[in-house]
């Protein structure tokens, strides 16, 4: 099976900017979890989709923001782009189910300048 | 709330010696516990899970973790460290009703030198 893929791989804004990243999970997992990794605040949980609906969320301001599709494909976007948001954004997929293996994609660089 | 806490943010070992990466966890409710390896500019590479099947849990690459409910800790360990067991290590817990919420300890950087 092709693991969970991630576009674009690396990426380049400026402040104020909106990004959308996308992720396709591994083919029969129903849920997708966003991560945002940073060196200072390390990994933190974005939110979670499964069957099309959010079903957990992080602390995270409204500017970040997600959405899936019927084919599972998730993506997420974040407008008014700031310096702070420069980090590594991991998706990953799995079944949905509780303690169920979370399988990580390679992740978006994301620069803000 | 859960929480996860990694003891050492850089461990050194030198090849063939034991490693051991040491993790803490507080939950109010019985975990999941994960471990993961990053390699440089990679995603997340699943160890090893624990799910209260056995406490004494055998993942890949000739790691294994042991829970011990008492000390609240799921260290990592490997007998015998290689090259190319450098990397980052992340231990993380689960299982609050969040589903696929993980929650990450801040990470140990492992340097294996000759």
């Amino acid at each position: 099976k092709a693991g969970v893929t991630q576009t674009p791989r690396y990426l380049i804004k400026t402040r104020g900017q909106q990004v959308t990243l996308s992720c396709s999970p591994i083919s029969g997992h129903r849920s997708v979890s966003w991560y945002q990794q940073t060196p200072g605040q390390g990994l933190q949980f974005l939110f979670e989709y499964f069957s099309e609906t959010q079903r957990n969320k992080g602390n995270f301001p409204g500017r970040f923001s997600g959405r899936q599709f019927s084919n599972s494909r998730s993506e997420m976007n974040v407008s008014t782009l700031e310096l702070g948001d420069s980090a590594l954004y991991l998706c990953a997929s799995s079944l949905g189910l509780e303690s169920d293996t979370q399988y990580f994609g390679p992740g978006t660089r994301l620069t803000v300048l | 709330a859960q929480s996860v806490t990694q003891l050492g943010s850089h461990v050194s070992v030198s090849e063939g010696a034991l490693v051991l990466l040491r993790c803490n966890y507080s939950s109010s409710v019985p975990p999941y516990l994960f471990w993961y390896v990053q390699y440089p500019n990679q995603g997340l590479q699943l160890l090893l899970k624990y799910t209260s099947a056995a406490t004494l849990v055998k993942g890949i690459n000739g790691f294994e973790a042991e829970f011990k409910k008492s000390e609240t800790s799921f260290h990592l360990t490997k007998p015998s460290a290689h090259m190319s067991d450098a990397a980052e290590y992340f231990c993380a817990v689960s299982g609050s009703g969040g589903y696929n919420k993980l929650i990450f300890g801040a990470g140990t950087r492992l340097a294996v030198h000759p």
